[in-house]
């Protein structure tokens, strides 16, 4: 089973403070992708990164996928009320012809304003 | 456009009972994915659907647990005899192809709850 685990597990912070969540397992993979989850609907995508190393900029919300591929992180800037939700990151590997995701234990991130 | 459908949006069922979700993927996708998401945590894969094939059973927990795609289009994922334990929200997703790594979009999934 390849595990991806999530810190922290909960975070709750004041608007406009910074944020890091971290995403680690021991396994490679080919694809990191990170969603973003409301309550009563299904995770949304922010971003894919396939590259060792690769930095992604959203507005706020800066992805690194790490050199060996085995991590990632999601730093944001400023948080605001609307960043409240679960984060979930997703590794990828080829399985049968087709990039399986594995999800992690996901972050569950709350805004105070 | 439409996105991906699921239904029942909730559903309350006896233990011992067999249950069936459906979920309408959106219009040419050809990848449908299940995954099971229990109480605040992550998601855990079921099975996987490229087409009306499923070469990917490996997540389904036991074999109570089965589930079919037709026409390219929906499907069904049953529950035979259901457990307290299979409590959870079952989500669906699709996917442009198999590729990837392709973006998947969710419903907004079928919540369970055995009594």
């Amino acid at each position: 089973t390849q595990l991806l685990e999530q810190s922290p597990q909960f975070l709750s912070i004041q608007e406009g403070e910074n944020l890091t969540v971290y995403c680690n397992s021991s396994s490679v993979f080919s694809s990191l992708q990170w969603y973003r989850q409301e309550p009563g609907e299904g995770p949304v995508l922010l971003v894919t990164v396939v590259t060792g190393g690769e930095v992604k900029k959203l507005k706020r919300l800066t992805f690194q996928f790490g050199d060996a591929r085995k991590d990632s992180s999601l730093h944001i800037t400023a948080a605001q009320p609307g960043d409240t939700g679960l984060y979930l990151c997703a590794g990828g590997r080829r399985v049968f012809g087709n990039e399986k995701l594995t999800f992690g234990t996901g972050t569950r991130l709350t805004i105070i304003p | 456009g439409a996105g991906v459908s699921q239904s029942p949006s909730n559903k309350v069922t006896e233990k011992g009972k067999d249950v069936e979700l459906r979920c309408d993927p959106i219009s040419g996708h050809t990848a449908l994915y299940w995954y099971r998401q229990r109480l605040g945590q992550g998601l855990e894969f079921l099975i996987y659907f490229q087409g009306n094939s499923a070469p990917d059973k490996s997540g389904l927990p036991s074999d109570r647990f089965s589930a079919e795609r037709t026409g390219e289009s929906v499907s069904t994922l049953t529950i035979q005899r259901t457990q307290q334990e299979d409590s959870a929200v079952y989500l669906c997703a699709s996917s442009l192809g198999v590729a990837g790594p392709y973006e998947q979009y969710f419903g907004p999934g079928t919540r369970l709850t055995v009594t």
